[in-house]
């Protein structure tokens, strides 16, 4: 398996722009989450789901972000519109219920920087 | 209020050197503890899982302890290679389906 494949890499907007972050998890896991991670505050839960249905979503910031699951395979983590502090590094993980039980499997991230 | 506190925040060792990692966490009830290590530019990558029951776990050069009692955790590398270089995440879960909590992480330079 691949791991979980994030896109973009590295995206770069102006402020007010609508920017969509894309995740791909592991094959056969049931359970996705969003991550921002910044120097000051270091990783923090933004949303996850299980099963494609979002649990816990006390993390997303404010209004301007959302996340979807419209099935197993793919997960999208919106922000509209931008702001210069959304500039972070946003990973995905995902989980399987099986053996390797609470082990989170990250991408590689997607590094935002609003300008 | 469940937290994870880590330290130092940065360290830099000689090639070949040992060095511990610390953590404490005030997560209730605890479930499990684990040791992430991330790279610059990657995403983190689990080194060690432990639950309450276990005092010490070992990967390769790694060895990561956890004292369930006091609450606290840490990370062993032995004979420190280049390659250990990155930043060393402590993870807590609770029981059920509450959230991870994350540490901020400890960076780790090892120079020749």
């Amino acid at each position: 398996d691949a791991g979980v494949i994030q896109s973009p890499r590295h995206e770069v907007t102006e402020m007010g722009q609508e920017v969509t972050l894309r995740c791909k998890p592991i094959s056969g896991h049931n359970s996705l989450f969003w991550y921002r991670q910044t120097m000051m505050r270091g990783l923090e839960l933004l949303i996850y789901f299980n099963n494609n249905v979002p649990i816990d979503d006390s993390g997303m910031p404010e209004d301007r972000f959302s996340a979807k699951m419209p099935n197993a395979s793919f997960s999208t983590l919106k922000i509209q519109p931008s702001e210069p502090r959304d500039s972070a590094v946003y990973f995905c993980a995902s989980r399987s219920r099986g053996l390797a039980k609470n082990i989170q499997y990250f991408g590689a991230g997607t590094r935002l920087s609003v300008l | 209020k469940n937290q994870v506190e880590q330290s130092p925040q940065s360290l830099i060792i000689l090639e070949g050197k040992n060095c511990t990692l610390q953590c404490n966490y005030t997560v209730s009830p605890f479930s499990n503890l684990r040791w992430y290590k991330q790279d610059t530019g990657r995403g983190p990558v689990s080194l060690t899982i432990m639950t309450f029951s276990e005092n010490t776990k070992s990967n390769g050069r790694y060895t990561a302890t956890l004292d369930a009692d006091t609450k606290q955790s840490s990370l062993h590398i032995t004979a420190s290679q280049l390659s250990d270089s990155a930043s060393y995440i402590c993870v807590v879960s609770g029981e059920g389906n509450t959230p991870l909590v994350f540490g901020k992480g400890t960076r780790l330079s090892v120079i020749a």
